[in-house]
């Protein structure tokens, strides 16, 4: 199956809540990147974390990366109304491209 | 900086027809990618090219889809014969340091959504 697969959620969260969604994939990777995009729109590179690299931040943004269980999570501290948008990851493994998920939908209620 | 650009936007097609997609990489890219979305699914690579060559192409359906990327001119997305089936959102992405070992970020479009009546 493609490498990148969020677990299929639909979060719905309240203004200044966290959300915190995570990623799963099968073979090894070079680096894990998250994006974001709105309805309608293309998506937004949000941040990207190495093979090597344990936690990145960026602003409001954590991101983890556990190569032994091959997974990610991507937290948003402080939600507000515009993070609504979906997210997706995408692992990079070499071979040319990215393989991204099915995302997940993040609902931020003002 | 114009960001990657994409157009149309919107293209609708009956079946049958062909469809082409344009997409000018962000200036000082010289890596072009192309996925297509279907909806609340995730985004399906289908070909990677750089000037001139198609690097890697086993996304794309062996039948009625071709892309280039010439040296001068934007990069097109053909699909010939419309189906049904082929009605999606289609994302161009561009990067400065392409594949061979480390897909770096990329930037994407705002996507052509093609409609097969």
């Amino acid at each position: 199956s493609q490498q990148g697969e969020e677990d299929p959620q639909a979060l719905s969260i309240q203004e200044g809540e966290n959300a915190t969604m995570n990623c799963s994939y099968k073979t090894s990777i070079n680096n894990l990147q998250w994006y974001r995009q709105n309805s309608g729109r293309g998506l937004v590179h949000l941040i990207l974390i190495r093979s090597n690299e344990r936690e990145k931040h960026s602003g409001r943004l954590r991101v983890t990366l556990d190569t032994s269980k091959k997974s990610s999570s991507l937290l948003i501290t402080a939600s507000r109304a515009a993070d609504t948008a979906s997210y997706f990851c995408a692992t990079a493994r070499g071979n040319n491209r990215l393989a991204f998920g099915k995302g997940n939908q993040v609902v931020v209620i003002p | 900086n114009a960001g990657v650009m994409q157009n149309p936007r919107h293209l609708v097609r009956r079946r049958g027809q062909e469809a082409r997609l344009r997409c000018s990489p962000m200036k000082g890219h010289s890596h072009v990618y192309w996925y297509r979305q279907l909806p609340e699914e995730g985004l399906k690579f289908m070909v990677y090219l750089q000037k001139e060559n198609i690097i890697d192409e086993s996304g794309m359906p062996k039948e009625r889809f071709s892309a280039e990327f010439p040296k001068e001119g934007p990069s097109i997305l053909r699909i010939q014969q419309v189906v049904r089936g082929d009605s999606a959102a289609y994302f161009c992405a561009s990067s400065q340091n392409g594949g061979q070992g480390n897909t770096g970020e990329l930037f994407f479009g705002e996507g052509s959504r093609l409609t097969v009546l």
